[in-house]
């Protein structure tokens, strides 16, 4: 089954204590985003990636990083959390042209205490 | 840059009414619109999207949008409201970083019995 899979689903954390959170996709695509999801602000883009070894800084970047060292694979690292980082995360991914349409995967609901 | 608003944060219709969930845009180019759905503690389904082929949308769940330029708007609606389409409903277009979704905030439907 095509998918992109996040881990963890939850996750809750005490300020700066550095974490990761995965995401893989299984469609060979070459474009990877994360986002983050916050009530009453819909979703705003945190980091993206075109393709191995290039990522690029979106709307929300501070605080995290990314990396892409394989084509399926783009972590989100949170170095030293902070309760404002307190969020719903999804990764998402698509063939190479956002007119194709996303994937999504299920999300990891991070609290920061 | 492109952005889109969504009106309303919350709306309410009866179950067999008609829903119908507001999205304008604002794009310098040809747009790509889309609309997600979000269900309780899931990540985004795609619903339908505008590529600049037709502009009358169907998708799944019997939705479907009309696209409008005149009016810069892509409204999205459903003829009869079943209780299984209680969410948060998105819309976006394409214009983020490399492609990515620039989201609207959101609109919570709720259906009433």
């Amino acid at each position: 089954e095509a998918q992109v899979t996040q881990n963890p689903r939850y996750l809750i954390t005490v300020t700066g204590k550095k974490l990761t959170v995965t995401c893989s996709q299984n469609m060979n695509h070459e474009y990877m985003s994360w986002y983050r999801q916050d009530p009453g602000l819909g979703l705003r883009q945190i980091y993206y990636s075109m393709n191995v070894e290039v990522t690029d800084k979106g709307d929300v970047p501070e605080g995290y990083k990314v990396s892409r060292k394989e084509k399926r694979n783009f972590p989100l690292i949170l170095e030293s959390p902070s309760p404002n980082q307190t969020s719903l995360y999804f990764c998402a991914s698509t063939p190479g042209q956002g007119a194709l349409g996303y994937t999504f995967g299920s999300g990891t609901r991070l609290t920061v205490v | 840059a492109q952005s889109v608003t969504q009106l309303g944060s919350h709306v309410s219709v009866s179950e067999g009414a008609l829903v119908l969930l507001r999205c304008n845009y604002s794009s310098s180019v040809p747009p790509y619109l889309f609309w997600y759905v979000q269900y309780p503690n899931q990540g985004l389904q795609l619903l339908l999207k505008y590529t600049s082929a037709a502009t009358l949308v169907k998708g799944i769940n019997g939705f479907e949008a009309e696209f409008k330029k005149s009016e810069t708007s892509f409204h999205l609606t459903k003829p009869s409201a079943h209780m299984s389409d209680a969410a948060e409903y998105f819309c976006a277009v394409l214009g983020g970083g490399a492609d990515g979704l620039t989201f609207g905030k959101g609109t919570h439907l709720i259906i009433q019995p």
